[in-house]
């Protein structure tokens, strides 16, 4: 069974802190991405990865950082946190041709 | 950048309705279409893909109109268990989109 498993359910971090949310896939998948979600704005992505090493930005990466050193691992980085960053991070994974994404379980991030 | 847009909702139908979502989107690049169902606090998780030629899942019909450029989800006989927000998403190389998302409520 497909599987994408996020390091933490909830998070509470102060602001200042670096903080880093990991996420492992176990599908051999190429593409992987980071998404916040925010009541009324929907997804947004933030970062993405189209192979080892590889990343683009998506559409709002101010804040963000993100390392994909092995292709199961793909990690987000808030570099200093700050109250504005409290959101739900979804990672996702899919293999490159036109297929479906899988998520997983979302860390509920909450900055002090 | 408005690459998807999805009806915002929210829509609220008793049970037994018939209810329909739509997504428009921009950029006639190659391309994929899915709706995702998502509840509250949980992960997105598919509903179903969308094939050009159409595609049924039981009570799910999904659709894709490439010459007007949207897709749509048809649900027939509303259960209160569809209540849930669904989001439709474009795929194309390497990238996602995302609509916004549109919540569904059924009530009894």
């Amino acid at each position: 069974d497909v599987k994408v498993t996020q390091s933490s359910r909830y998070l509470v971090k102060r602001t200042g802190e670096k903080v880093f949310l990991e996420c492992v896939q176990d599908m051999d998948h190429e593409n992987m991405f980071w998404y916040r979600q925010d009541p009324g704005l929907g997804l947004r992505l933030i970062y993405f990865s189209y192979d080892v090493k590889m990343k683009e930005k998506g559409d709002i990466p101010e804040g963000y950082s993100v390392s994909r050193e092995k292709k199961e691992r793909f990690s987000l980085i808030l570099e200093s946190a700050s109250t504005n960053q409290t959101s739900m991070y979804l990672c996702a994974s899919r293999s490159p041709v036109n297929t479906e994404a899988f998520f997983g379980q979302g860390t509920r991030l909450t900055v002090v | 950048r408005k690459e998807v847009e999805q009806d915002p909702g929210p829509f609220n139908v008793p049970e037994g309705a018939t209810v329909a979502f739509n997504c428009t989107y921009s950029n006639s690049a190659s391309q994929s279409f899915f709706w995702y169902r998502q509840d509250c606090r949980k992960e997105p998780k598919l509903l179903m893909s969308v094939y050009s030629s159409g595609n049924e899942d039981g009570r799910f019909t999904a659709q894709l109109n490439r010459a007007s450029q949207y897709i749509s989800l048809l649900i027939r006989d509303s259960k209160l268990s569809d209540s849930a927000t669904y989001l439709c998403l474009r795929g194309s190389q390497g990238n996602l989109i995302f609509g916004k998302g549109t919540k569904l409520s059924v009530k009894p």
